[in-house]
C-alpha cells in the first residue's frame, strides 16, 4: 500500500486549495489518514489526524476528508495565508501496519 | 511543554556505525510509544522504526531491518537508534517522533532532527 500526492500546488492568498492523497494497492479507508505540515528548515507538525480532526492550535481553515469513490484523502486549506506555504505530507498505515507517508506536496502561496 | 531533542548525528564512512539519541522531557515518556522518522536531503519523510512504551514491541522498515536497532531507557527518558553497516542512502535528517496518546498510528510531537551523513 502506498500513498501518492501531487508534487506541487499553488494558489493565491485568500483562496482555497485542496491537496490530494491517493491510496495505491489498498483502500484509503482501511486506516486513518493524517496530514503533516513542514515549513522550510523545520520539523513536521500535525495539522489533521484521524482523517478530519484538528489538533489544538490548528486553525479551522484546515480540514480533511476521505473520498471512498476515488480512494483518496484530501487536505483542504481555506483562506490561504502566506504562512501556509510549506510541504504537506499525508500518512497512514499499510497492510503490514507499518507507517507510510505520501511523497509530499509543495504548496506555494503566491 | 513536550520536548524531543535528538543528538548523535555525524559524518560517518560507508559501512560505519552511529548511535542516535533522543532526550524527552515535558511528558510521561514511559507511557508513550516512540518512533524514528528520517528525511533524505530534498526528499520526503520515511518511517524508520517504532518501539512500544515498554520496549517489548519493536518494528522496522525494510530499509533498516538487520542493520538498525531501536531501544529506550524509560528511567532516563531517552530513545535510541543504533545504526550499523551504514550506506549512502541512509544519509538523512533523523527525527524522533512521539505517537499520540492511546494510539500508535500517528505522530503528535517531533524533535528538530539530527543529521547523519554517510560518506563513501
Amino acid at each position: 500500500f502506498m500513498l501518492t500526492q501531487p508534487h506541487s500546488v499553488s494558489e493565491s492568498p485568500g483562496k482555497t486549495v485542496i491537496i490530494s492523497c491517493t491510496g495505491i494497492s489498498g483502500s484509503i479507508a482501511t486506516n486513518y489518514v493524517q496530514w503533516y505540515q513542514q515549513r522550510p528548515g523545520s520539523a513536521p507538525t500535525t495539522v489533521i489526524y484521524e482523517d478530519n480532526r484538528r489538533p489544538s492550535g490548528v486553525p479551522d481553515r484546515f480540514s480533511g476528508s476521505i473520498d471512498h469513490s476515488s480512494n483518496s484523502a484530501s487536505l483542504i486549506i481555506s483562506g490561504l495565508k502566506t504562512e501556509d506555504e510549506a510541504d504537506y505530507y499525508c500518512q497512514s498505515l499499510d497492510s503490514s501496519n507499518d507507517w507510510v507517508f505520501g511523497g509530499g506536496t509543495k504548496l506555494t502561496v503566491l | 511543554e513536550v520536548q524531543l531533542v535528538e543528538s548523535g548525528g555525524d559524518l560517518v564512512q560507508f559501512g560505519g556505525s552511529l548511535r542516535l539519541s533522543c532526550a524527552a522531557s515535558g511528558f510521561a515518556f514511559s507511557r508513550y510509544e516512540m518512533n524514528w522518522v528520517r528525511q533524505a536531503p530534498e526528499k520526503g519523510l520515511e518511517w524508520v522504526s517504532h518501539i512500544s512504551s515498554s520496549g517489548n514491541s519493536i518494528y522496522y522498515a525494510d530499509s533498516g531491518k538487520g542493520r538498525f536497532t531501536i531501544s529506550r531507557d524509560n528511567a532516563k527518558n531517552s530513545l535510541y537508534l543504533q545504526m550499523n553497516s551504514l550506506r549512502d542512502e541512509d544519509t538523512a535528517v533523523y527525527y524522533c517522533a512521539r505517537a499520540a496518546a492511546g494510539t500508535v498510528y500517528w505522530f503528535d510531537s517531533w524533535g528538530q532532527g539530527t543529521l547523519v551523513t554517510v560518506s563513501s
